[in-house]
């Protein structure tokens, strides 16, 4: 079975910090992977996500991520936080088997990012 | 973006009573849903997978007796929680897919007492 290891449970930052939430995952076969958001009260929302290409992805708000398909990792970064990126982050993969394999998501820990202004 | 409603949003019920929890598509019709639970300080966990017109697709560890999932419509996924014990108490997180995207509700926390 697959399964998707956030190594840090709390991060706490200060505004204009640089960020990288670690994110590994352990599956042998072709993986899709996301990175999703949670801010307070708020839905989880995807921040971006992986499927083939660049290893390089760019999301939403400044975010970026790199898949290393030797590390198994697809880590997230942002070279500046602001005190609205605090929130709880999960990482997550699925399958990549195309139809409702998508939804069938394996998430992460999760990872609260407190930022301070 | 599309949006997924989930309600309610929190539920106190007593041990031995059943709960619904709702889950609808508000601007798209989703064939499938999928229901997730999360402990605390834990991950979401996929219970099962909703498919309308047909019976829900459990988890290996997930008891589709104690769990019933009903998706009549295309826009409506209920879920509910029977005899529910304090061992139930989770936040329960719905999500549908849309392409190859996920949209979640905003989950319903369930408190047994």
């Amino acid at each position: 079975a697959q399964s998707v290891s956030q190594h840090n449970h709390h991060v706490i930052l200060s505004e204009a910090a640089s960020l990288e939430l670690g994110c590994n995952y352990s599956y042998g076969g072709t993986v899709n992977l996301f990175w999703y958001v949670q801010y307070p009260g708020q839905h989880l929302q995807l921040l971006l996500k992986y499927f083939s290409g660049d290893p390089l992805v760019k999301g939403i708000k400044g975010f970026e991520a790199e898949f290393i398909k030797s590390k198994f990792s697809f880590n997230l970064r942002k070279p500046s936080v602001q005190w609205s990126d605090t929130a709880e982050y999960f990482c997550a993969v699925t399958l990549n088997a195309g139809g409702t394999s998508y939804g069938k998501l394996t998430f992460g820990q999760g990872t609260i990012l407190t930022v301070h202004p | 973006g599309a949006v997924v409603s989930q309600h309610p949003s929190w539920v106190i019920c007593k041990s031995g009573t059943s709960v619904k929890i709702e889950c609808r598509s508000l601007d798209f019709q989703a064939t499938t849903m999928f229901w997730y639970r999360q402990f605390p300080k834990q991950s979401l966990m996929l219970m099962a997978t909703s498919n309308e017109g047909s019976k829900a697709t459990y988890e290996q560890g997930v008891e589709k007796d104690k769990f019933l999932i009903n998706h009549a419509s295309l826009t409506l996924s209920t879920l509910t929680v029977t005899s529910a014990h304090p061992e139930d108490s989770s936040f329960y997180i719905c999500s549908a897919q849309v392409h190859t995207e996920a949209f979640f509700g905003q989950g319903t926390r369930l408190t047994v007492v």
